[in-house]
């Protein structure tokens, strides 16, 4: 099966920093997802991205597909974006499972 | 709209117990589907459905059923629970469109086997 790989898996930086999160996958996908999952354990859909580029304020997502990967930018950190970051993909034959990555840990410090 | 509801939130069961984790949605989402997360190992698909009786395995669906009667519920079943499937169970719901179709998740069920 298709095999979706997250880097780096954890990552440790100080308040007001950016940061760069990585997705590689190694099949074609219909679509391609980012989620935070915060410190209480929800899980939140940030971006649903299966090409280009999206922004939402400081996060913004981009996703080539052509050379499977995406990239997850979180500008100016702040101590709320710590948590957990998951991709997650929609396999490319169409049956519709929706398989995610292991995570980044991200843990921003004050 | 209450989104996508799991319950209960807490559950300890004695090997070889059954039970059913509940998950129900209202809006109308004809995708839905239960992951389980374990430490360092993300969120594994356990089941999926694409509409009502339509269900689909995923990752890791030995010692798990499900079905799928209506379209807002989508009840996952442990017939003989053993220690391995201590974890936290996530339902997720979304619709079919493949143009603008972020997945929702319910809030979790926190499972422990002893």
């Amino acid at each position: 099966g298709i095999q979706v790989e997250q880097s780096p898996p954890d990552l440790i930086l100080q308040e007001g920093a950016n940061s760069t999160l990585r997705c590689n996958f190694s099949d074609s996908v219909n679509n391609l997802q980012w989620f935070h999952q915060n410190p209480w354990g929800q899980l939140i859909n940030l971006f649903y991205i299966p090409s280009g580029t999206k922004q939402n304020g400081r996060l913004s997502a981009t996703t080539v597909a052509t050379e499977r990967y995406s990239l997850l930018y979180i500008s100016s950190s702040q101590t709320t974006d710590s948590g957990v970051y998951f991709c997650a993909v929609e396999v490319g034959n169409r049956d519709d499972k929706i398989i995610f990555g292991k995570g980044t840990r991200l843990h921003i410090l004050p | 709209n209450a989104g996508v509801t799991q319950t209960p939130k807490f559950q300890v069961l004695k090997t070889g117990q059954s039970m059913t984790l509940q998950c129900a949605q209202d809006m109308n989402h004809e995708y839905m589907s239960w992951y389980r997360q374990d430490p360092g190992m993300g969120l594994r698909l356990i089941h999926y459905s694409v509409g009502a009786g339509i269900t689909d395995q995923g990752e890791v669906p030995n010692g798990y059923n499900v079905s799928r009667s209506t379209t807002e519920d989508f009840p996952l079943r442990l017939l003989s629970a053993a220690p391995s499937q201590t974890s936290v169970y996530f339902c997720a719901s979304s619709y079919l469109d493949r143009f603008n179709s972020p997945l929702h998740f319910g809030n979790g069920t926190r499972l422990t086997v002893t």
